[in-house]
């Protein structure tokens, strides 16, 4: 059972562009929600969270945007840059059992010169 | 320092035999997990040991069988291997409800032939 659906599967950006990554969920128990990039060869990489209790958060270039009501929440990059290519993952937790994170699909991520 | 190794990165190896990658991690964190990560970059839990108790033990060949000897380390041991086991498996950590998220390793890269 997919609990967490995350789309586009693939994203081509120029440089400069904004990057929009969106992610669905189903279980209203889960209570955080991270989102990780991956390089190449790397691990994920926590790179933002967020409690339902906010709206939106912001660090750096990378904004996350939550809509309680209507389970969704994505993932934008403000100016992308050829660094940011990269895989990234959307993730829920419930934390109130051992934090078992589920996580989305994915969404490989190429900003282009 | 890394905060989680995994050894070895690279591991080939044929159809039947018996395997172990070794995972440590430096963060004082009281929960580890495996995850596999298929070719479709789709991450899938596998284990989870909180305090060297197995609390997560998902739907998993019973092939694979985690070790955990101290809540600073977690091995995967990998009987009689499959082609469909290639993957890059990866081990990770957490400190359960402190809302931090995971600490990823690199990954072991298998390989089966």
């Amino acid at each position: 059972q997919q609990q967490v659906k995350q789309s586009p599967q693939s994203l081509i950006v120029q440089k400069g562009g904004i990057s929009i990554i969106n992610c669905a969920y189903e279980n209203t128990a889960f209570d955080y929600f991270p989102w990780y990039q991956q390089f190449p060869g790397k691990g994920p990489a926590l790179l933002i969270a967020i409690r339902p209790d906010v709206s939106e958060k912001k660090e750096g270039r990378f904004t996350i945007s939550f809509n309680k009501s209507a389970k969704q929440f994505s993932l934008h990059i403000m100016d992308s840059q050829p660094g940011d290519s990269a895989t990234y993952f959307c993730a829920a937790v419930y934390s109130g059992g051992y934090q078992k994170v589920t996580f989305g699909t994915g969404t490989k991520l190429q900003v282009i010169p | 320092d890394t905060a989680v190794s995994q050894t070895p990165k690279y591991l080939v190896t044929q159809m039947g035999n018996d395997k172990s990658i070794k995972c440590e991690q430096n963060l004082g964190h009281d929960t580890m997990y495996w995850y596999k990560q298929d070719s479709k970059k789709f991450l899938k839990i596998m284990f989870s040991y909180n305090n060297k108790e197995l609390i997560i033990n998902e739907t998993v060949p019973n092939r694979f069988s985690p070790k955990s000897p101290d809540k600073a380390h977690l091995n995967l041991h990998i009987n009689s291997l499959e082609l469909g086991d290639s993957a890059v498996y990866f081990c990770a950590s957490s400190q359960v409800r402190d809302g931090y998220g995971y600490t990823f390793g690199s990954g072991t890269r298998l390989t089966v032939v």
